[in-house]
């Protein structure tokens, strides 16, 4: 099945350190989107990708960059982890002729100490 | 500030029984509108999407909308403990299709 997947499921990582997470999808899909969501906050935009030439800052960018690698891969790193970056990250993607309906990755758990 | 409001909830009605979720969104421009339902632990899942005034029926799942009000809504009709979940409602923000902004979401409990 055309899937989106996520690595790692879950972190655990300690203040300072640089991490990365990483999406895929199988979807063909061309747009590629980080979110996080923290409980009483919802979901909020971090970076989004319309083609591998194409990135833009959502809502929250600071603190956080991206790299899409391929129309395929699109991965998130935190260059110095803070503890209020602690949160539940999702990968999400959609198809430029039905640009809205977004399709979400299984998530990453992050927790920074 | 763009925003989608939802009541948090937790909604709790009886099995059988039709359950009504509700949204309002602050920017007149917005065209899409779309009801997203997140498992405990779970992603987001497109359950339904609706861009004209009006209902839009999917088995049991009924979105409507009506812009002059900027609300929407979802109804469950026949509610079964398999639909305890939190339903987020999302609107674009933008005619360039590139966000989408999402409503903290209702927790629906239904009760067998």
């Amino acid at each position: 099945d055309a899937d989106v997947t996520q690595t790692p499921r879950n972190r655990i990582t300690k203040t300072g350190k640089r991490i990365m997470l990483e999406c895929s999808q199988t979807k063909g899909h061309d747009r590629m989107y980080w979110y996080r969501q923290d409980p009483g906050l919802g979901l909020r935009l971090i970076y989004y990708s319309f083609d591998v030439k194409d990135i833009n800052k959502g809502e929250i960018s600071d603190g956080y960059s991206v790299s899409r690698q391929a129309q395929a891969k699109f991965s998130l790193s935190l260059e110095s982890a803070i503890p209020n970056q602690t949160a539940l990250y999702f990968c999400a993607t959609s198809d430029t002729r039905k640009a809205y309906e977004q399709y979400f990755g299984p998530g990453t758990r992050l927790t920074v100490t | 500030q763009k925003e989608v409001e939802q009541n948090s909830g937790p909604l709790s009605v009886p099995e059988g029984a039709i359950a009504s979720l509700n949204c309002t969104y602050s920017d007149r421009v917005s065209q899409s509108f779309f009801w997203y339902r997140q498992y405990s632990g779970k992603s987001p899942e497109l359950i339904m999407s609706i861009y004209s005034n009006g209902d839009k029926e999917d088995g049991r799942f009924t979105a409507q909308l009506n812009k002059a009000s900027q609300y929407v809504s979802l109804l469950i009709r026949d509610s079964q403990p398999s639909d305890s979940a939190t339903y987020l409602c999302a609107v674009n923000i933008n005619q360039a299709g590139t966000a989408l902004i999402f409503g903290k979401g209702t927790t629906l409990s239904v009760s067998s």
